[in-house]
Formats: structure tokens, C-alpha cells, sequence
């Protein structure tokens, strides 16, 4: 079955430092994934998509990188602040590509 | 930038009971969504809704659950005869027209059943 696996369930860094999150995954072969941010009580806040040809995707502070070979992605957030501080979520369509499969987030923690 | 609303934020409900979630996707959003998370679980897939009619729906979606689309604005999620492992966080959400499109999710209605 499909499975998604988010590297660890907490991670703590220095502000500034770059975070780098892991999401991989098993039994899928998926046209894209994508990252949410979820900070406690409220819902996923959508961050990047990327697409099986795309190897690297950024956006300001957030880089994307999606490797098909190794199943796996990588969320990196550049010069970390306290405000980065939230759960970062993978997730990848199943069924029709209208459903999205979560993993189970890696919970960030910015120390200042 | 447009959002995807929710009521109640919260809502108290005895076991047995029935109850009523409501939602208004982006207003020109084609495709709605319900998802649910259980306190310290992963967000998990409900049920997908699309031209009048649901298009996918989880194992966890079965009879007890329904959803609707009262009107042109509005999106409900009703769960007849809750019980208490009902208790959730359960958010709606919406997309565009394109496979892949970004999903917006709604803030949530945390329901506990007691």
C-alpha cells in the first residue's frame, strides 16, 4: 500500500541556520508533490508543488527538491526565523489526483 | 486573497447526535473537499465533491456521513448519530479547474462528542 514517511517528528535549529526536511515515500509513482505548513488549531497552509520533471523548486526562503529515483523530497527553508516555527506536511495525490495523502509532519522548532 | 470559510469553529455535540459543518469554498472553485484530522493524527481524505456529486470517498467516509451543496455558496458535511471516535478537527476545502491545482483549506470545525 502507499505509504509516506516525514523524516523525524520534531527538529529543532538556531535562527538562520537552513532546516532541511525529508519526505519519502513507497508503492507510489506520483505526478507531483506538494508541501503545507500547519501551525497549531488551523488548517494546511499550501507552500510549493512540485511536478515529476521539475528536480528543484524555490519560493523566497523555500526550496523543493524531487527526486523520482530515490522517492524521496527534500523542503529546505534558508535563514530559518522563529516564525518558521510550525509543521511542515507532504503530501501526494492518491486515487484520482483529487485526493491528497498527508504524512504525518515534521514539527519545526526556530530557536532564537 | 480569498479563503475558504468555516462554521462553527467548534461545536459540543452528545453522542447520538446529529450535526452539520458547514463551508464556503472560493468562489470560483469547482472541486470541494472535506478532510479530517484526529488530535496528534495526520490529515486524512474524506470525501471530494464535484459537479453536484461526490467523485471519490475514503473507507472512512460511509453511511453515517453525507455532504451537500445547498446552494450556489455552500458546502455542508452532516454526520447523523455521532460517536465519540467522530471527535476531530474536520476541514473543508477547495480547488481549481486543473488536476495538480493548489488545494485551499478552510481554518477547521473542531468537534467533540462527548
Amino acid at each position: 500500500s502507499q505509504k509516506i514517511e516525514q523524516n523525524s517528528e520534531a527538529l529543532n535549529i538556531q535562527e538562520g541556520k537552513t532546516a532541511t526536511l525529508t519526505c519519502n515515500y513507497t508503492n507510489y509513482s506520483p505526478a507531483y508533490l506538494q508541501w503545507y505548513r500547519q501551525d497549531p488549531g488551523r488548517g494546511p497552509v499550501f507552500l510549493l508543488l512540485i511536478r515529476e520533471n521539475e528536480k528543484e523548486k524555490r519560493k523566497e526562503r523555500l526550496k523543493v527538491t524531487f527526486d523520482t529515483t530515490l522517492k524521496q523530497s527534500l523542503f529546505h527553508i534558508t535563514a530559518s526565523q522563529p516564525a518558521d516555527s510550525a509543521t511542515y506536511l507532504c503530501a501526494l495525490p492518491s486515487g484520482s489526483a483529487r485526493q491528497l495523502t498527508f504524512g504525518s509532519g515534521t514539527q519545526l522548532t526556530v530557536l532564537p | 486573497e480569498p479563503e475558504v470559510t468555516q462554521t462553527p469553529s467548534h461545536q459540543v455535540t452528545q453522542m447520538g447526535q446529529e450535526v452539520i459543518l458547514r463551508c464556503v469554498p472560493i468562489s470560483n472553485h469547482l472541486y470541494f473537499y472535506w478532510y479530517r484530522q484526529i488530535l496528534g493524527q495526520k490529515v486524512e481524505f474524506l470525501v471530494s465533491f464535484y459537479n453536484n456529486e461526490i467523485s471519490e470517498k475514503s473507507e472512512i467516509f460511509d453511511d453515517q456521513f453525507s455532504v451537500e451543496r445547498p446552494d450556489g455558496s455552500n458546502f455542508t458535511l452532516k454526520i447523523r448519530s455521532t460517536k465519540l471516535e467522530d471527535s476531530a478537527m474536520y476541514f473543508c476545502a477547495s480547488s481549481g479547474h486543473t488536476s495538480g491545482n493548489t488545494i485551499y483549506f478552510g481554518e477547521g470545525s473542531w468537534l467533540t462528542v462527548v
